[in-house]
């Protein structure tokens, strides 16, 4: 299958700060992104969809002003926690889609952030 | 209604054995399905896909869709611990190409 990277991997980080996280499509070219959250136990949550060159699709619930996506190339786009709180804790996971015909959608090894 | 519903399980079967993994959804446009395995702390991998009515089978393991019904399987053969994991159903949405994960079954391969 197709290759997706995230980093950090992990990040612990005061209550507040600004916490980016990277995705990256490492063989394909992703014209579409998916960001998910996972708690502890629970299913994935899409939170947003993000197309290259344009802006992200936010599922409902999910604010926009603090979540801010980028979707600057067809390889790489990037999250940001902005001033971030423990309830923001958790599993960010991204996922690339591989196009026609299945759309089959590819996830990185995901980013754990701790907000303390 | 959760769109996508999956026993939580554990579902626990004997080393060797077949284990059955289920799934409903409600969105009837839905036409691509899909199953990933998520080991503990680890992000979800593919391991099949289907789209039309009937058996799909790689290796050990057979997808099954029946789009009347709602209702999509999995089954793995020759079950190993290695199998030990929660799989997740996913549904692509009839709008837009976003894909709604069910909860998960948690599976445990007892050697």
């Amino acid at each position: 299958g197709a290759v997706v990277s995230q980093h950090p991997s992990r990040v612990i980080c005061k209550s507040g700060t600004s916490v980016k996280i990277e995705c990256r499509s490492l063989d394909f070219q992703a014209t579409t992104m998916f960001w998910y959250r996972q708690f502890p136990k629970k299913s994935l949550m899409l939170m947003a969809t993000s197309n290259e060159g344009s802006k992200a699709t936010y599922e409902q619930g999910v604010e926009k002003d603090k979540f801010l996506i980028n979707h600057a190339s067809l390889t790489l786009s990037t999250l940001t926690v902005t001033s971030a709180h423990p309830e923001d804790s958790s599993f960010y996971i991204c996922s690339g889609e591989s196009g026609l015909p299945y759309n089959e959608q590819f996830f990185g090894p995901g980013t754990r952030l701790t907000v303390l | 209604q959760k769109e996508v519903e999956q026993n939580s399980g554990p579902l626990s079967v004997p080393e060797g054995a077949i284990a059955s993994l289920n799934c409903t959804y409600s969105d009837r446009g839905s036409q691509s399905f899909f199953w990933y395995r998520q080991y503990s702390g680890k992000s979800p991998e593919l391991i099949m896909f289907i789209y039309s009515n009937g058996d799909k089978e790689d290796g050990r393991f057979t997808a099954q869709l029946n789009k009347a019904s709602q209702y999509v399987s999995l089954l793995i053969r020759d079950s190993q611990p290695s199998d030990s994991a929660t799989y997740l159903c996913a549904a692509e949405r009839s709008a837009g190409n976003m894909l709604t994960f069910g909860g998960g079954t948690r599976l445990m391969v007892k050697p």
